[in-house]
């Protein structure tokens, strides 16, 4: 079956402009969490929905926001951007809420001028 | 705060030796902790688990440990082979929080044919 599907795959903005990126989970899946890949940083959770509500959500500012729709499809806004906001957005399914394993994307490469 | 740690950034094994990551974290109420494994220009890829009731779980060629008390956790491959080079990643999560996972930030293992 069809992976995770994340578009687009590689972007570039300037600072102050916001950007939006879509995440298409497997068949199936109601659960999809968005992360954050830096090199120092590693992967840091953004928020995760489930049946079209934000369950939970990590410590980023507010200029990160989410939301699912009835097709369990995802996207993730980033407001106002800032050169710091350069990173590899991942965003990963699951079945349910609590199944342990996450089938990751490809992710979408933001660069930040 | 880095809770989940992962201080070796790189390794290089032989082939057919062990190799042998290492993981740390802080927060005692992590219950379930996982190993990813990431190849260039791909989403990470489950590997394998281990419930905070365990000391040890085993799949094929891998083995995960976890010694509680000393809050560390450990992912040994034995025999490395060079498909095993990739940037593994251990992450852990709290009870009742979703998929919301904490990550270190990875240690890329080069195994030398």
């Amino acid at each position: 079956k069809a992976g995770v599907t994340q578009t687009p795959r590689y972007l570039i903005k300037t600072r102050g402009q916001q950007v939006t990126l879509s995440c298409s989970p497997i068949s199936g899946h109601r659960s999809v969490s968005w992360y954050q890949q830096t090199p120092g940083q590693g992967l840091q959770f953004l928020f995760e929905y489930f049946s079209e509500t934000q369950r939970n959500k990590g410590n980023f500012p507010g200029r990160f926001s989410g939301r699912q729709f009835s097709n369990s499809r995802s996207e993730m806004n980033v407001s106002t951007l800032e050169l710091g906001d350069s990173a590899l957005y991942l965003c990963a399914s699951s079945r349910d809420g609590k199944s342990w394993e996450l089938f990751f994307g490809e992710g979408s490469r933001l660069t930040v001028l | 705060d880095q809770q989940v740690k992962q201080n070796s950034p790189s390794l290089s094994v032989q082939e057919g030796r062990i190799s042998i990551l290492n993981c740390d974290y802080t927060n005692s109420m992590f219950d379930y902790f996982l190993w990813y494994k990431k190849y260039p220009a791909e989403g990470p890829t489950f590997l394998i688990s281990i419930s905070s009731i365990k000391d040890k779980n085993e799949d094929g060629r891998f083995t995960v440990f976890l010694n509680k008390s000393a809050k560390h956790l450990s992912l040994h491959i034995v025999p490395s082979q060079p498909g095993d080079s990739a940037v593994y990643f251990c992450a852990a999560s709290i009870p009742n929080t979703g998929n919301q996972f904490y990550f270190g930030t990875g240690t890329s293992l080069t195994v030398i044919p």
